[in-house]
């Protein structure tokens, strides 16, 4: 049974801090990478996806994925209110190509 | 472009009944995914839909079942409802490229507002 585990939180972090969001994986014929960003009441919305070890930046974002590991994490800086949310990891293999996802991190950005 | 749309949003149906959710994926989009999310269980794969044949299956009993019509819209069917059925189905509509080994769903995943269904 192919898995993502995540903290399930809640992560509270002030605005402006640095949050840090881990994600560890069981299958290491993963290939790709995923996180999700889903508010309350929401559907899920892609942020980032990363395929490479090292670290991949989009604005705030930053992916980190290190495949020996089995762990990729997601920083999001300058965190605002707004990024208050649930973050969802996931992780796809190029065999059977399903998304497996985590269970999800409740972070709360306090004003 | 219009995003993926599913009805209906909201649904009550009582044990022993069968429910019908669809789904519209985005314009030019052919693969339709289906999941089951619940405070439990997370978000979970049920199946992939791309030129109307099913690729791929998640681990759900046989009361789960779905479809694929020539447009790419999708349906998935539930028979049999039971309580712990209760969830959001979410569907995802992704690209599907050609590729050298054949067609190849891309990465990105859009995924709709949901079905919240309940089961009394």
């Amino acid at each position: 049974q192919k898995e993502v585990e995540q903290n399930s939180g809640p992560l509270s972090v002030p605005e402006g801090a640095i949050a840090s969001l881990n994600c560890t994986y069981s299958d290491r014929g993963s290939q790709s990478f995923f996180w999700y960003r889903q508010y309350s009441g929401k559907s899920p919305e892609l942020i980032m996806s990363i395929y490479s070890n090292g670290d991949k930046e989009d604005g705030r974002f930053t992916a980190q994925l290190n495949k020996a590991s089995q762990y990729v994490s997601l920083l999001i800086r300058d965190s605002q209110p707004s990024d208050s949310a649930t973050y969802l990891c996931a992780v796809r293999d190029n065999y059977g190509q399903n998304f497996v996802f985590g269970p999800g991190t409740r972070l709360s950005v306090l004003p | 472009k219009a995003g993926v749309t599913q009805t209906p949003r909201y649904l009550i149906k009582t044990r022993g009944q069968q429910v019908t959710l669809s789904c519209s994926p985005i314009s030019g989009h052919r693969s339709v995914s289906w999941y089951q999310q619940t405070p439990g269980q997370g978000l979970q794969f049920l199946f992939e839909y791309f030129s109307e044949t099913q690729r791929n299956k998640g681990n759900f009993p046989g009361r789960f079942s779905g479809r694929q019509f020539s447009n790419s819209r999708s349906e998935m069917n539930v028979s049999t409802l039971e309580l712990g059925d209760s969830a959001l189905y979410l569907c995802a509509s992704s690209f599907v490229a050609a590729a050298p080994g054949g067609p190849r769903r891309t990465d990105t995943q859009y995924f709709g507002p949901g079905t919240r269904l309940t089961v009394l």
